[in-house]
């Protein structure tokens, strides 16, 4: 299994409409995962942390399943503005080494 | 509190010349993380320091390129002998000691 994997997609959907995302990790000890957002030639920019079951914030839901290893992002009632792509981050957890893994995003385009 | 600085925003180089690429992270941020995103494609590490120390190189290719963050000022990535295939963007991300990184605009490099 990949460090980190996920659909590359594009998950095309109208406006209004519930999608979700699927990551994956290999590294059954990671605690914390993070979901971050990039806009087309901008910088990433964190959308939501999930440190033990899950998290809710507004439209937007993280679960998290260690059993199974995979996080997942679901976001309810699409907006035009979220388009963009979704990545999936889990840090390494190596002794001093904070470096993260990430995956290599969901590309996501919601239509009119 | 500014955000993570990255300058300059856009560098264009002749093969042959060097790039230096700056980031400053934000006040109280000792962790800095480099990454390269080519067109169309995902981010990829390339390496992690503390002040003064390089945590994580494992993402840098072994000639041409080097990262420093010293004791004061900016952390510089510096590329040597640039060639085409260097064209892409370079994001810096800086944490305070945790996971969440926060990152710069990005410095677009272009190679002629």
């Amino acid at each position: 299994r990949k460090e980190v994997e996920q659909d590359p997609g594009p998950f095309n959907v109208p406006e209004g409409a519930t999608v979700a995302f699927n990551c994956t990790y290999s590294n059954s000890a990671s605690q914390s995962f993070f979901w971050y957002r990039q806009d087309c030639r901008k910088e990433p920019k964190l959308l939501m942390s999930v440190y033990s079951s899950g998290n809710e914030d507004g439209r937007f839901t993280a679960q998290l399943n260690r059993a199974s290893q995979y996080i997942s992002l679901l976001i309810r009632d699409s907006k035009l503005s979220d388009s963009a792509t979704y990545l999936c981050v889990v840090p390494l957890n190596a002794g001093n080494n904070r470096k993260l893994i990430w995956g290599l995003g969901t590309s996501l385009a919601v239509n009119p | 509190n500014a955000g993570v600085m990255q300058n300059p925003r856009h560098l264009v180089r002749r093969r042959g010349q060097e790039a230096r690429l700056r980031c400053s992270p934000m006040k109280g941020h000792s962790h800095v993380y480099w990454y390269r995103q080519l067109p169309e494609e995902g981010l990829k590490f390339m390496v992690y320091l503390q002040k003064e120390n390089i945590i994580d190189e494992s993402g840098m290719p072994k000639e041409r390129f080097s990262a420093e963050f010293p004791k004061e000022g900016p952390s510089i990535l510096r590329i040597q002998q640039v060639v085409r295939g260097d064209s892409a963007a370079y994001f810096c991300a800086t944490t305070e000691s945790g996971d969440e990184q926060f990152f710069g605009p990005g410095t677009r490099l272009t190679v002629l």
